[in-house]
């Protein structure tokens, strides 16, 4: 495709359900991230995925938060068990390579609300 | 670890003054520099970058950056700005790692 996309565009839970986010990256690149964009907290990094080695986890704020990359594309950001601080804008970015110097271009993201 | 500080939350300015946006960094080592822009409505888009070379570089739209190592900066600046350039802006750095990061943003209103 021609950006990255991201599904829903918006997702309304109630406290304590169960939430699944998902990215589709730029054809053809092979990192990927998860940032949370909310009030009071900017922009944060939350997860990135390149090719086949282990994930950097460690911007997840807890174990309720997991993520996966399936086939080296599509990424599913999961939450367990939502709770009211976990409301927030989620956005995926990838990039063609891992490199430092390798810009990473970013979806529209997706608005959680935890009621 | 590293970390972004942007000094204004909020800009109001009007069509055709210059814009100055600080951005400062706390790392030791080298670091790779963006600037990404969040206009009304939509995604985070790419200013303009630094990784080496020329410390002053121009990005699309008529934004420029000049990165200041001494001082750990990497201000933005238009020399005249538009209606169109209300948008958030985020100043973010890649050092150990590949994750960026970010500032906390600044919230620009340009007045007609």
């Amino acid at each position: 495709g021609a950006g990255v996309s991201q599904s829903p565009s918006n997702k309304v839970t109630e406290k304590g359900k169960d939430v699944e986010l998902r990215c589709d990256p730029i054809s053809g690149h092979t990192a990927l991230y998860w940032y949370r964009q909310s009030l009071g907290q900017g922009l944060e990094f939350l997860i990135y995925f390149q090719g086949n080695s282990a994930p950097d986890k460690s911007g997840l704020p807890s174990d309720r938060f997991s993520a996966e990359r399936t086939g080296g594309s599509v990424s599913t950001l999961t939450i367990q068990r939502t709770q009211q601080e976990d409301s927030a804008v989620y956005l995926c970015a990838s990039s063609l390579g891992a490199g430092a110097t390798d810009t990473q271009y970013f979806g529209p993201g997706t608005r959680l609300t935890v009621l | 670890a590293q970390s972004v500080s942007q000094h204004n939350h909020h800009v109001i300015l009007s069509e055709a003054a210059s814009l100055e946006l600080g951005c400062n960094y706390s790392y030791g080592g080298t670091v790779n520099l963006f600037w990404y822009v969040q206009y009304p409505g939509q995604h985070l888009q790419l200013l303009l970058k630094y990784f080496s070379g020329d410390p002053l570089v121009k990005g699309i739209k008529g934004f420029e950056a000049e990165f200041i190592k001494s001082k750990f900066s990497f201000n933005l600046r238009k020399p005249s700005v538009q209606w169109s350039d209300t948008a958030e802006y985020f100043c973010g750095i890649k050092a150990a790692g590949n994750k960026l990061t970010f500032g906390g943003g600044t919230r620009v209103l340009v007045k007609p």
